[in-house]
Formats: structure tokens, C-alpha cells, sequence
């Protein structure tokens, strides 16, 4: 099975400041993998899909990247409203199933 | 506008069952691959199990592997989820979710319903 490591478990930032997450694949994942962003008691919200790929009406200071089994979530200049707790997912054919990393929660400093 | 409601949600037994449905809307239903997933209080997302567009092909986490059952009517535009033999560790908020892409059942999830709550205590 793919083991997914999401880190940090949680940050502390000041608004304006670049955030960056990371999740690291086991083995090869090609691009399959997105990030979710979920506030408080919200229901968790597609930010990227296929590793760079922004959904349609997303901010642009939200981006992500791809180097091998590395991949990067990042914020560039905090806002207020980022506050939540962001999840990397990822899934694969053999078997097929789907893995979402442990979570990474932003906070503001 | 695409919507999913859950419904079913419940407090049960240990070792009892339950039925969840997620009512789909806004979209052609039949032709999007679903998935299960769940939120223990206070814990991370885990995904349950997945049913392609014409429910032809289902696959689930190990977790739930023989225990619970997905399906869907798409007469009905709805997505169901079986759940059998259940434990405490089974509580959590499930979440329907439909893939961003229709022409691939595992994809990322651009849309989520609001969730059901399924409480198993004795």
C-alpha cells in the first residue's frame, strides 16, 4: 500500500507570510494528488487537483508542485480566511483506494 | 446547482446496522463515479469505498471490507451505503462525494455533502 506523510501536524503563521505543506509518497503516484482545505465545522473544499492544478475559483496565492514523490502545497502571503486545516489526497489502481495525509493545521500567529 | 444530501445518520448498537443515502442533484448523476468518506469527531478524513458511474465496479478500505456495501439507484439519483456489524470505532460524520472528472472513477472530489452522523454506542 502507498503511505502518504503529510508535514507539519500544524503551523503558526503571521498574515502575509508564505505557508508551504508538504505530503511525500511512498512510491510513484505520477500526479495524482490533490489538496482540500476545511475550516471549522465546513465541509472540506477541492483547492488543487493533479498535483498543480488550481479549481475554478480558487485564489491564485493558493498553488501546488510536484518533484518525484514530493509534493507541495503552498500559501503565499497568508490571509485571515486560511485558517483551517488542509489534507493532501492521493489514489492509485493497484489496489484501488484512496489516501488522504493526516492533516496540516494553519493557524494564525 | 450540484447538490448531495446524506441522510440515515443515527445512534446504534454495537454489532447493528444502518443504511445511509446521499440524494444527488444538478448533475447528470448516472455518469460520475462516488465515494464514501468518512470524519471521526475531532480526527481526519478517511475514505470508505467508491462505486463507478454504473455501479459496475466497487472497491472499499480495509476497514469496512466486508462489512458495508455501496450502491446506487440512478433512477433515483441516489448513493447508498450499507453499513453492517457496526463498532464504536465506525463513528463519524460520512460524506458522499462526487468526482471532479466523470471519465475516471477515483479523482479529486469537487463537491461534498454536508454529512451524516453515525453514533454507535451502547
Amino acid at each position: 500500500d502507498i503511505q502518504m506523510t503529510q508535514s507539519p501536524s500544524s503551523l503558526s503563521a503571521s498574515v502575509g507570510d508564505r505557508v508551504t505543506i508538504t505530503c511525500q509518497a511512498s512510491q510513484d503516484i505520477s500526479k495524482y494528488l490533490n489538496w482540500y482545505q476545511q475550516k471549522p465545522g465546513k465541509v472540506p473544499k477541492l483547492l488543487i487537483y493533479d498535483a498543480s492544478n488550481l479549481e475554478t475559483g480558487v485564489p491564485s496565492r493558493f498553488s501546488g508542485s510536484r518533484s518525484g514523490t514530493d509534493f507541495t502545497f503552498t500559501i503565499s502571503s497568508l490571509q485571515p480566511e486560511d485558517i483551517a486545516t488542509y489534507y493532501c489526497q492521493q489514489y492509485d489502481n493497484l489496489p484501488p483506494r484512496l489516501t488522504f495525509g493526516g492533516g496540516t493545521k494553519v493557524e494564525i500567529k | 446547482q450540484v447538490q448531495l444530501v446524506e441522510s440515515g445518520g443515527g445512534v446504534v448498537q454495537p454489532g447493528r446496522s444502518l443504511r445511509l443515502s446521499c440524494a444527488a442533484s444538478g448533475f447528470t448523476f448516472s455518469s460520475y463515479g462516488m465515494h464514501w468518506v468518512r470524519q471521526a469527531p475531532g480526527k481526519g478524513l478517511e475514505w470508505v469505498a467508491v462505486i463507478s458511474y454504473d455501479g459496475s465496479n466497487k472497491y472499499y478500505a480495509d476497514s469496512v471490507k466486508g462489512r458495508f456495501t455501496i450502491s446506487r439507484d440512478n433512477s433515483k439519483n441516489t448513493l447508498f451505503l450499507q453499513m453492517h456489524t457496526l463498532r464504536a470505532e465506525d463513528t463519524a460524520v460520512y460524506h458522499c462525494a462526487k468526482v471532479r472528472d466523470s471519465a475516471f472513477t477515483y479523482d479529486a472530489f469537487d463537491m461534498w455533502g454536508q454529512g451524516t452522523m453515525v453514533t454507535v454506542s451502547s
